[in-house]
């Protein structure tokens, strides 16, 4: 069964770093590009960037570079995403997810990562 | 950046009627339109790709149509299980819609 496993909810303070992360299993992971999406509570769904495993090859949404990282450890079937310094305005529920599909849509989800950053 | 506007917000629609989703982008995307369904505290499901292409395992009530900046996703005689809110997605660069909440009365 093609999965992608995040880790677990993350309770962090403004100004601390974080890295979460997501693991595909079931099938070929060096070939598909892995993708990352941001929900803030009670709204929509939004592009962040996507990252193909086999050469790291990155791109991000206008909106989110320079404010994350999304990098991949393809040893381990693992990409992550990443932040240096948190805000509170990066409270969120963040999905990794895969386009297994002749297409760039998503296909495959993650169970996604609920972030909290509060003093 | 494509930005991606869907209408209505809010659809309100009885059991075993039908309801039709638009999705407008602000340039050409040719075909390369995907719809979503998220059920409350769950991951979003893929329904449609290539604008018309349904996923594996999605009902044959869902259906999607369009090209260019116009797109439709229309669900037939809905179920108390559709209701979600429902994204569309340019998958160009990656926007999507602000969703429109389905409702069975």
């Amino acid at each position: 069964e093609v999965q992608l496993v995040q880790s677990g909810a993350e309770v962090k303070e403004p100004g601390e770093s974080l890295k979460i992360s997501c693991k595909g299993s079931g099938y070929s992971f060096n070939t598909y590009w892995i993708g990352w999406v941001r929900q803030m509570p009670g709204k929509g769904l939004e592009w962040m960037g996507i990252i193909y495993p086999g050469d790291s090859d990155t791109r991000y949404s206008p909106s989110f570079q320079g404010q994350v990282t999304i990098s991949v450890d393809k040893s381990i079937s693992t990409a992550y995403l990443q932040w240096s310094s948190l805000k509170a305005s990066d409270t969120a529920m963040y999905f990794c997810a895969a386009p297994t599909l002749p297409a760039w849509a998503f296909d495959v989800w993650g169970q996604g990562t609920m972030v909290t950053v509060s003093s | 950046e494509i930005v991606m506007t869907q209408s209505p917000a809010t659809l309100s629609v009885s059991p075993g009627e039908g309801a039709t989703l638009s999705c407008r982008a602000s340039q050409s995307v040719n075909n390369n339109l995907a719809w979503y369904q998220q059920r409350p505290g769950q991951a979003p499901r893929l329904l449609i790709y290539g604008a018309s292409t349904r996923a594996n395992g999605i009902p044959a009530r869902f259906s999607g149509s369009g090209s260019g900046t116009e797109f439709t996703l229309t669900i037939s005689s809905l179920q108390s299980e559709d209701s979600a809110v429902y994204y569309c997605q340019q998958y160009n660069e990656g926007t999507f819609g602000q969703g429109t909440k389905v409702e069975i009365k």
